[in-house]
């Protein structure tokens, strides 16, 4: 997806591992966001990050921390992995000042055994 | 908090039928989206609603935003393999945040 690049895309962990999923926007936009989407659901928001530097909770945060370091990119990392956590992972940039439009990135497939 | 809701859940379509999706949310929206996502894919924009009662249309699709801003649809005709794919809606009521309703499974039979 033209924007927003996520890597990687796909990953197996052992209940307890840690891991950082990384997302990077070459747009330039302030707004990014971290969602997981399980099996036939829809999207619920886990972190979201307003500007570099600032970040808030969504409405799925346990278990998860993010950072944003710069413009560009936004991580989300997994300290402690469940296998509640199993999921498909979205980053994803809001398109512009004007609009709450989204972009998202290609998806992180996540299986925590 | 603010929740969206969708249905139908699935919608298993004859090809050159029609069918529409419904979205519903708990409180008065700024605007609401559409987005569809592939089997195995992420979700892409599709449109955005901001006036009440607008109606919208792109080719065989027509969305429309409900005049309480707190609903909306969307109408596709003559169902296409390439229709395949799930429907979501997202709120948004203010603010950086957009609520995902949980969407539409669409399946077409040629």
């Amino acid at each position: 997806n033209a924007g927003v690049t996520q890597t990687p895309k796909f990953q197996v962990l052992k209940t307890g591992q840690s891991m950082t999923l990384q997302c990077a926007q070459d747009m330039n936009h302030n707004s990014m966001y971290w969602y997981r989407q399980d099996p036939g659901m829809g999207l619920r928001l886990i972190y979201y990050s307003a500007s570099e530097g600032t970040t808030d909770k969504g409405e799925v945060p346990n278990g998860y921390n993010v950072s944003r370091l710069n413009k560009r990119e936004f991580s989300l990392r997994l300290e402690s992995a469940a296998p509640s956590q199993t999921s498909v992972y979205f980053c994803a940039m809001r398109q512009g000042w004007s609009t709450d439009t989204q972009y998202f990135g290609p998806g992180t497939r996540l299986t925590v055994l | 908090g603010q929740q969206v809701m969708q249905i139908p859940q699935y919608q298993h379509v004859q090809e050159g039928e029609d069918f529409t999706t419904y979205c519903n949310s708990s409180t008065t929206l700024s605007n609401i989206q559409w987005y569809k996502q592939r089997p195995g894919g992420h979700p892409v924009f599709l449109i955005q609603l901001v006036k009440s009662g607008e109606v919208k249309k792109q080719k065989r699709l027509t969305f429309q935003f409900g005049e309480a801003k707190k609903n909306s649809s969307l109408h596709i005709t003559a169902t296409q393999t390439t229709d395949v794919g799930t429907y979501f809606c997202a709120g948004s009521a203010a603010g950086n945040k957009l609520t995902f309703g949980g969407g539409t499974r669409v399946l077409v039979k040629p």
